[in-house]
């Protein structure tokens, strides 16, 4: 699967949209791009996945550049209790397991 | 619905002790995961079942052993518990199918939170 770099922190002020960037430039063509978080001292959560097109959901939306090299999760109206270590992992899925692996992530901190 | 539950939430062994984690799920997952998660790290897989009475090595297998006896539990157990194993244990579950790009949507649990001395 193919690795990915994430900023280590951000800062985000409440209400604000979040923007949160991911860069996977080995990215293959089966590959999808996933976003979970982790609030502190909770189990990881599925926020959103894509391919290649834009993807949009209840909690995030996810943009996906033309080449797939990068992508940004958007928290559009980000509160406190978005506070949380966000991974964006890479996978091509479809293995007999499944696979999911965890980098450092991006800890997003939401300010009052 | 609770999802996937995990028990102990918290637990002291001292070295050498045993112990066996519990994880259970009400969605009838056929794939189950358990992940350790230390300070500043990623989540590793330990072991994963592809279904009732099948189980696989992860990432980090040595010093734990799991069992998968019914669909909705997957046992994870500690024989001889050394300081090493000193972690935040996660469990997950996930359906065999969902269409494509779905196979990496994982559930967790709560975590245990376990300390060797």
């Amino acid at each position: 699967d193919a690795k990915t770099t994430q900023p280590t922190s951000m800062d985000c002020a409440e209400g604000r949209a979040a923007n949160l960037p991911c860069n996977h430039s080995t990215i293959s063509g089966n590959e999808y791009v996933y976003w979970y978080r982790q609030i502190h001292s909770q189990g990881p959560q599925y926020i959103i996945h894509g391919l290649k097109n834009n993807e949009t959901n209840e909690m995030a939306s996810l943009i996906i550049t033309e080449d797939r090299k990068s992508s940004t999760l958007i928290l559009p109206h980000a509160t406190l209790r978005d506070t949380a270590v966000y991974y964006c992992i890479v996978s091509a899925g479809g293995t007999s397991y499944g696979k999911l692996t965890f980098g450092q992530g991006t800890i997003l901190t939401v300010h009052p | 619905n609770a999802g996937v539950t995990q028990t102990p939430k918290f637990r002291v062994l001292k070295t050498g002790q045993s112990m066996t984690l519990l994880c259970a799920q009400d969605m009838n997952h056929e794939y189950m995961y358990w992940y350790r998660q230390d300070p500043g790290m990623g989540l590793r897989l330990i072991h994963y079942s592809v279904g009732e009475g099948t189980t696989a090595k992860g990432e980090v297998p040595d010093g734990y052993n799991v069992s998968r006896l019914k669909k909705q539990n997957f046992l994870l157990g500690l024989e001889s518990a050394a300081p090493s194993q000193t972690s935040v244990y996660f469990c997950a579950s996930r359906p065999r199918t969902g269409g494509r790009g779905y196979q990496e949507t994982q559930y967790f649990g709560p975590g245990t939170r376990l300390l060797v001395l």
